[in-house]
């Protein structure tokens, strides 16, 4: 069955570094998201990507916050300047397209800053 | 954000009973919802959706409820199995493409 996968599963990263997250969408998806889920709390919407751009984006992704998708396989999600509030487990999903369909979510990245 | 929230944060249950968990959402312009299974350390699963269309739908042992006069989810999951253990998530979507997500009940199967 296809999946959504991303890596590094665990990224430990020092306050002020900037991260690179990294996830390769099911591969006939055209629609890309990231969502945080800081520990014990809900899953919030990030950013989603479409026709390699931004379609929609939420008030925590801001300026510090950067998506690209550099080929045809890989979504990346980049974090100039970590600050230890962005401490969370980062998934990336995909959906084959724009509303009324599953999300199909990745095992996510376990991102601390220290 | 739109508030989709839960009633209960846990919810313990013998092995074999069925269980209900449950969701309130704030927006009646909402019309695809969606559940969610969570496991420790993963991401989130489908379960089992349903549009605003529809006031039930059933999959593979779990029904899912709407009913949007009083804007409440249900998931019912039959014969529970200490396999169903984790943290359920209704999802809903309401404009573009972004779901937004409750907060999650935690279900702990008793063997």
């Amino acid at each position: 069955e296809p999946e959504v996968t991303q890596t590094p599963s665990h990224q430990v990263t020092q306050m002020g570094q900037e991260v690179i997250l990294r996830c390769v969408p099911i591969s006939n998806h055209l629609y890309f998201y990231w969502y945080r889920q800081i520990l014990g709390q809900k899953v919030e919407f990030l950013v989603s990507f479409y026709n390699n751009e931004i379609s929609e984006k939420s008030e925590i992704f801001d300026d510090q916050f950067s998506v690209e998708r550099p080929d045809g396989s890989n979504f990346t999600l980049k974090i100039r300047s970590t600050k230890l509030e962005d401490s969370a487990m980062y998934f990336c999903a995909s959906t084959p397209r724009i509303r009324n369909t599953e999300a199909f979510f990745g095992q996510g990245t376990r991102l601390t800053v220290v | 954000g739109e508030n989709v929230g839960l009633h209960l944060p846990t919810l313990s249950v013998q092995e074999g009973d069925n269980s209900i968990i449950n969701c309130a959402y704030s927006n009646s312009a909402s019309d695809y919802f969606i559940w969610y299974k969570q496991e420790s350390g993963k991401g989130p699963q489908f379960i089992i959706d349903i549009r605003s269309n529809m006031d039930k739908r059933q999959g593979q042992r779990v029904t899912v409820l709407l009913n949007k006069t009083v804007k409440h989810l249900s998931l019912q999951i039959a014969a529970t199995q200490p396999g169903d253990s984790a943290v359920y998530f209704c999802a809903e979507n309401l404009t573009g493409n972004q779901f937004y997500f409750g907060t999650g009940t935690s279900l702990t199967v008793i063997p």
